[in-house]
């Protein structure tokens, strides 16, 4: 069975512009997270989708923006892109809503905004 | 606003020590506590432990929960340097789940 997938792996970026991360859950698995993660840092939450409709949000600006779509795959948008936005974006899946108990991490995308 | 803080930031033991890492957290709406390894990239789940599962065991990992301190500990006995990694802690509730900082441990032989 395919883990948790993302792309792509790394992402070079220009301030201001907009980028689009791609996750798609293991199968079977309802639930997407996203996690933003700043070296030295623990990962921070930014959304949690199931059942394709937002159940949690992080303390994030409105440039970030997620969607998850009838397959369960998700994408994270951010805009206007800025220095601190470079980080590595995490995508976690689980089986059930509320889904923080186990959840199975992808490899993440390491975000450079130059 | 809800904050989870972990203990020691950094640790480097020999092989075969045991070491015993800390979180707490600040509840608002706790509904459990989850502990990862993270080695390279994607962290890896090693325990989840709430209200009513408060202890819990694999090989020679461990991790109990202390309601009343709101906190808890990740014991690992027996270090080997496969060990080496950063362990996070982190609080969840109905709509979120903050992260500590994690633990960076260095087993060396």
């Amino acid at each position: 069975d395919a883990g948790v997938t993302q792309s792509p792996t790394h992402l070079i970026k220009t301030r201001g512009q907009q980028v689009t991360l791609r996750c798609s859950p293991i199968s079977g698995h309802k639930s997407v997270s996203w996690y933003q993660q700043v070296l030295g840092q623990g990962p921070q939450f930014i959304f949690q989708y199931y059942e394709k409709e937002e159940r949690g949000r992080g303390n994030f600006p409105d440039r970030f923006s997620a969607r998850q779509f009838p397959n369960y795959s998700s994408e994270l948008n951010v805009n206007a892109l800025l220095l601190g936005d470079s980080a590595l974006y995490l995508c976690a899946s689980s089986l059930d809503r509320g889904g923080f108990w186990e959840a199975f991490f992808g490899q993440g995308t390491r975000l450079t905004v130059v | 606003e809800d904050k989870v803080v972990q203990s020691p930031l950094s640790l480097v033991v020999h092989e075969g020590d045991t070491v015993t890492l800390n979180c707490s957290y600040e509840v608002t709406n706790f509904r459990s506590l989850l502990w990862y390894k993270q080695e390279k990239k994607a962290p890896t789940f090693l325990f989840m432990l709430t209200s009513s599962g408060i202890e819990k065991k694999s090989g020679r990992l461990s991790s109990i929960l202390d309601k009343k301190e709101l906190s808890s500990i990740l014991n690992i006995t027996a270090t080997q340097t496969g060990d080496s990694a950063i362990y996070l802690c982190a609080e969840t509730s109905y709509d979120k789940v903050i992260f500590g900082p994690g633990t960076s441990l260095s087993v060396i032989p």
